[in-house]
């Protein structure tokens, strides 16, 4: 059984800041680590799929790392702004030919104006 | 184009009340999956179908959860005799091939369920 881990919770950073999370999961059978950002009574917004070692990937001010054999992904967001307030997931894809998503619990991301 | 879309977006059942919760994928995915997220969880696996036939039902927690995609296209979660449990945001996704975990997968806004 996967388990995909995520911190902290939640983060409260003033407007500029920059900041970081993390998402940890078990580095053995990985196959695919995915991001997501969920704003509230909104779908959640696929931001990466990541699936080589050492991927970096980048979209707009945002982007991911990925370390899959000491299983984590960093999740970075440069010069938060407050439409960047939302809950960010990470999922893990099994080897399974479904492509079940395994999810961290998220963490919630507030930036103050 | 036209995103996932589920309805009912908020559905609020009396203990022992049947719902059934709509999800419409983007036209033409092949596959389609269901989650559940439970009050300060991540959303859990239900479900998943390739086409018409679901491949995989292991996430669904017991026999009052049942799901189906007659046609392939819309598809529908049903739960009998709702149990407080069952209150969750259900969420619907789909992905254009059944090409497994290395696709993004597009999501519905959720169906919230209240179980009184």
């Amino acid at each position: 059984i996967l388990n995909v881990e995520q911190s902290p919770q939640s983060l409260h950073v003033q407007e500029g800041d920059s900041t970081n999370f993390t998402c940890s999961f078990p580095s053995s059978n990985f196959y695919a680590l995915h991001w997501y950002r969920w704003e509230t009574a909104k779908s959640p917004e696929a931001l990466f799929v990541m699936t080589l070692n050492g991927d970096e990937k980048k979209k707009g001010r945002i982007s991911a790392t990925l370390n899959t054999k000491e299983g984590y992904s960093y999740l970075y967001i440069k010069g938060s702004q407050p439409e960047d307030s939302a809950t960010y997931l990470c999922a893990s894809a099994g080897s399974s030919n479904t492509g079940k998503l395994i999810f961290g619990q998220g963490t919630t991301l507030q930036v103050k104006p | 184009g036209a995103g996932v879309s589920q309805s009912p977006r908020y559905k609020v059942a009396k203990r022992g009340q049947d719902v059934a919760l709509r999800c419409d994928p983007i036209s033409g995915h092949v596959s389609l999956f269901w989650y559940q997220q439970a009050l300060g969880q991540g959303p859990e696996f239900l479900t998943y179908f390739q086409n018409e036939a679901q491949l995989d039902k292991s996430g669904l927690p017991s026999d009052r959860f049942f799901a189906e995609r007659p046609e392939g296209s819309v598809s529908t979660l049903k739960i009998q005799r709702t149990q407080q449990e069952d209150s969750a945001v259900y969420l619907c996704a789909s992905s254009p091939l059944g090409a497994g975990g290395q696709e993004t997968q597009y999501f519905g806004p959720g169906t919230r369920l209240l179980v009184l």
